[in-house]
């Protein structure tokens, strides 16, 4: 399979707190993809990192990237209640065309 | 924008019943993917067009799956027939590399039961 691997698959901290996830995958790629995901809702783009980037940040998202372990890391700083949801990482063919989403990291934040 | 937009939101159908889900792309948007979302699996990537024709349909599990896109407004997914373990929430998203940036949109999903 292509798809990547998320973990945890979940997480409860206290608002906050800082939650980190992380995920492996196993092909070569263009760039890899954090989405997140409401209950009952589509998946949402959050950020992006190109494959000859290490690290990325927007607002309170840091995204890692070692491309020579195949692995990545989602941060989100000081999070909310409203941070609660799935997050995926997708990553991004060659071609830049084919997207294959991780199995998901469950993230509850507690008020 | 509208979004992708997908129809039906939630079907219920019994074992045997043909189902068609749609799919509307963003405007502008040349390529479209097709997804299939389960606890087990998670998501899955089922099949994808580029400029109204298929380029990978690896991912479709069966031949009771099949997909179409007559035109770059419109895409369908049937199952025909359905069987319980079809029961899934499908996705429909859409992309242009070119002009809208390397991220992918998605709709709100199709959340099929099949009893």
């Amino acid at each position: 399979s292509q798809q990547g691997e998320e973990d945890p698959q979940a997480l409860s901290i206290q608002e906050g707190e800082n939650a980190t996830m992380n995920c492996s995958y196993k092909t070569s790629i263009n760039n890899l993809q954090w989405y997140r995901q409401n209950s009952g809702r589509g998946l949402v783009h959050l950020i992006l990192i190109r494959s000859n980037e290490r690290e990325k940040h927007s607002g309170r998202l840091r995204v890692t990237l070692d491309t020579s372990k195949k692995s990545s890391s989602l941060l989100i700083t000081a999070s909310r209640a409203a941070d609660t949801a799935s997050y995926f990482c997708a990553t991004v063919s060659n071609t830049g065309n084919q997207f294959y989403f991780g199995t998901g990291t469950s993230l509850t934040v507690i008020p | 924008d509208a979004g992708v937009i997908q129809s039906p939101r939630h079907e219920v159908t019994e074992m045997g019943q043909e189902v068609t889900l749609r799919c509307k792309p963003i405007s502008g948007h040349d390529y479209l993917f097709w997804y299939r979302q389960t606890m087990m699996r998670g998501l899955e990537l089922l099949i994808y067009f580029n400029n109204n024709v298929p380029i990978d349909d690896s991912g479709m599990p069966e031949d009771r799956f099949s997909a179409k896109m007559p035109n770059a407004s419109f895409s369908t997914l049937k199952i025909q027939p359905s069987e319980p373990r079809d029961s899934a929430v499908y996705f429909c998203a859409s992309h242009s590399r070119v002009r809208f940036g390397n991220t992918i949109y998605f709709g709100e999903g199709s959340w099929l039961t099949v009893v």
